[in-house]
């Protein structure tokens, strides 16, 4: 089974400076792929950067990218550069097998507070 | 392009009660999965389907159902309303044969359920 885990309920930022919000996983399956989600208060889940199991090169995706760690087992998704607008949850979450229709497993989701 | 439509956004029922949530997939999507999101929590894997049939189940009771139509649209039941019930629902969209790269799962706005 796969398990996510996201150790950091909220977190603040000061504008326009960089954030680190944690995740590490748990999975037996040596193909997975590795997801971030961002949840404004509206409730869509906007996807944000993707990272697959046998990717050499950590993903970037224009301010996001994601520090992947596969001994440690952890995907840190950084954000550079904080704006307002980005105060929202944030989910990490991962699918075995890495098909696209695996289903994915969230963890709990760090509640992230840009401040002015 | 519409993305994913779901509906109602939100609707209060007692215990006991039926629910039945709709969700209208992303154009040129032709799978759907359904998803239950606690408060504090992440979201959750209810059932997928595809084809008109459910593919893939996750962890939760009988009194969870749903439906496909010829259209790809999808609809989730839940008879016999629990207080434990009341979530979010998040209803996302894919395509079947889809790559390993995510930007093929899109999500709603989801269903906000409160059970009494």
């Amino acid at each position: 089974a796969q398990k996510i885990t996201q150790t950091q309920p909220g977190m603040f930022v000061q504008e326009k400076e960089a954030v680190t919000l944690d995740c590490t996983y748990d999975t037996s399956d040596p193909s997975y792929g590795l997801f971030w989600y961002k949840q404004p208060s509206s409730g869509e889940m906007i996807f944000l950067i993707y990272q697959g199991s046998y990717d050499q090169q950590n993903a970037t995706e224009g301010r996001y990218s994601l520090n992947f760690q596969k001994a440690r087992k952890s995907a840190n998704l950084v954000i550079s550069a904080s704006q307002l607008g980005d105060s929202a949850m944030y989910f990490c979450a991962m699918r075995a097998h890495n098909s696209g229709n695996t289903p994915l497993v969230f963890g709990k989701g760090t509640r992230l507070s840009v401040i002015a | 392009d519409a993305g994913v439509t779901q509906s109602p956004t939100h609707l209060i029922k007692t215990r006991g009660q039926q629910v039945t949530l709709r969700c209208s997939p992303k154009s040129g999507h032709d799978t759907v999965s359904w998803y239950q999101q606690a408060l504090g929590q992440g979201p959750q894997f209810i059932f997928q389907y595809y084809e008109e049939e459910e593919r893939q189940r996750g962890n939760f009771p009988d009194r969870f159902s749903g439906h496909q139509f010829p259209n790809y649209s999808s609809e989730l039941n839940v008879n016999a309303l629990l207080l434990g019930d009341s979530a979010l629902y998040l209803c996302a969209s894919s395509l079947v044969g889809g790559g390993a790269d995510t930007g093929e799962l899109f999500f709603g706005e989801g269903s906000r359920l409160t059970v009494l």
